[in-house]
């Protein structure tokens, strides 16, 4: 079962326009969000995070929107950049509680910007 | 600071053959990881070590042990290798277990 879930294998987009990448999730115990990206032949590299107790949080370019009652958030990329191509990998895990050390992860989204 | 390394960066085994892979970390963190990445199936986490010492199951730990002899080092084993087990292999460590450092990954085919 499947408990973060990146329905979207792929993305294009033009330089300069918006970049968005959405996750679902199905365990109502995550609360708390990151996204990862990925480049090729290389390791993922954290970007960005989001606790479940905010709906926004803001670094640069980058913006992460949750809506918890639809168990949903996205990643916003603007202006998109031909250096932003890579996957992008969304993970969630459960902050409070103290017992829990993991991340579970989507399975990716491409995204392409074109120059 | 070299970050996280990984040792081989490829390998190529025969089905049966056994191998371990080291994660060398020099952060300093207590967090240590292994995932795997198969092509739609984004990363899986196979062990982690929440401490020197310390190992416990992820999601897919059949076929594979570990061991956390040293804070810095976490290795993972596989003691007979099947095709099932050709993937890219990560390491990744952290200070806490959210905002983890990968390495730059291990190609592995088992044929």
């Amino acid at each position: 079962d499947q408990q973060v879930k990146q329905n979207s294998p792929s993305l294009s987009v033009q330089e300069g326009r918006i970049s968005i990448l959405n996750c679902d999730y199905t365990n109502s115990m995550f609360d708390y969000f990151l996204w990862y990206k990925k480049y090729p032949a290389e390791g993922p590299t954290f970007l960005i995070s989001i606790s479940s107790i905010k709906d926004k949080n803001e670094d640069g370019r980058f913006t992460v929107f949750l809506n918890k009652s639809a168990k949903h958030l996205s990643l916003h990329i603007v202006p998109s950049q031909p250096g932003d191509s890579a996957v992008y990998f969304c993970a969630a895990s459960t902050h409070s509680g103290g017992s829990n050390y993991k991340l579970t992860f989507g399975k990716g989204t491409l995204l392409t910007v074109n120059p | 600071n070299a970050g996280v390394t990984q040792t081989p960066k490829f390998r190529v085994l025969k089905t049966g053959q056994s191998m371990t892979l080291l994660c060398a970390q020099d952060m300093n963190h207590e967090y240590m990881y292994w995932y795997r990445q198969d092509p739609g199936m984004g990363l899986r986490l196979i062990h982690y070590s929440v401490g020197e010492g310390t190992t416990a199951k992820g999601e897919v730990p059949d076929g594979y042990n570990v061991s956390r002899l040293k804070k810095q080092n976490f290795l993972l084993g596989l003691e007979s290798a099947a095709p099932s087990q050709t993937s890219v292999y990560f390491c990744a460590s952290s200070y806490n277990p959210y905002e983890q450092y990968f390495g730059p990954g291990t190609r592995l085919t088992v044929t």
